[in-house]
């Protein structure tokens, strides 16, 4: 069965750097997504993306973060200056065609700001 | 608003038993109830979804249960098994925007002794 893909699975980075955490969406889907998820807290919705553009956002995607997707498979988000208060796990996911279509989750990418 | 609040935090069922996990909401323009699962270290899995439109839906052990006059839905897992211990969040959509994000609950961290 098709699967969403993230990598790394872990990264660690110090406070004030930049991370870039990569997922492939399964291939014949056209919603992108990324959530996070604080350890032992709910998953929280950060950003939607449809051909190739921002489709929506929540208000704790602000100027820190940014997606692309770069070439045809791939899906990122970028995290500017990092925080501590940005470790989480990240959580891509993809639909195939948004409206009420199941969302696939990835495995996630932990993400550890010392 | 925007919120979901789901209950119980902590649940568990003897095996064989029933789990009830309830949520709430208040957003009417919501349309769209999943339920996913997760086990530690992967991303949420899809288990079931409801649309407004019916007051029930059943998918083998598992079903949900819709009251929208009371803004209620809830998950049952009859005959439990230790297989499904895992943590379950409700979420909720409002699909008109078509890549809305999903609005999540703080989850339900379910145990099922053998």
């Amino acid at each position: 069965e098709p699967e969403v893909t993230q990598t790394p699975s872990h990264q660690v980075t110090q406070m004030g750097q930049e991370v870039i955490l990569r997922c492939v969406p399964i291939s014949n889907h056209l919603y992108f997504y990324w959530y996070r998820q604080i350890l032992g807290q709910k998953v929280e919705f950060l950003v939607s993306f449809y051909n190739n553009e921002i489709s929506e956002k929540s208000e704790i995607f602000d100027d820190q973060f940014s997606v692309e997707r770069p070439d045809g498979s791939n899906f990122t988000l970028k995290i500017r200056s990092t925080k501590l208060e940005d470790s989480a796990m990240y959580f891509c996911a993809s639909s195939e065609t948004g409206e009420n279509s199941p969302l696939h989750f990835g495995n996630g990418t932990r993400l550890t700001v010392t | 608003q925007q919120q979901v609040k789901q209950s119980p935090q902590s649940l568990i069922v003897q095996k064989g038993g029933i789990s009830i996990i309830n949520c709430a909401y208040e957003n009417t323009a919501f349309d769209y109830f999943p339920w996913y699962q997760q086990f530690p270290g992967k991303g949420p899995a899809l288990l079931i979804a409801i649309r407004p439109d019916v007051s029930e839906k059943k998918e083998g052990r598992f079903t949900i249960s819709f009251n929208k006059s009371a803004k209620q839905f809830s998950l049952h897992i009859m005959d439990s098994q230790p297989g499904d211990s895992a943590t379950y969040f409700c979420a909720a959509q409002d699909s008109g925007g078509g890549a809305d994000g999903l609005t999540f609950g703080k989850g339900t961290h379910l145990i099922i002794q053998p």
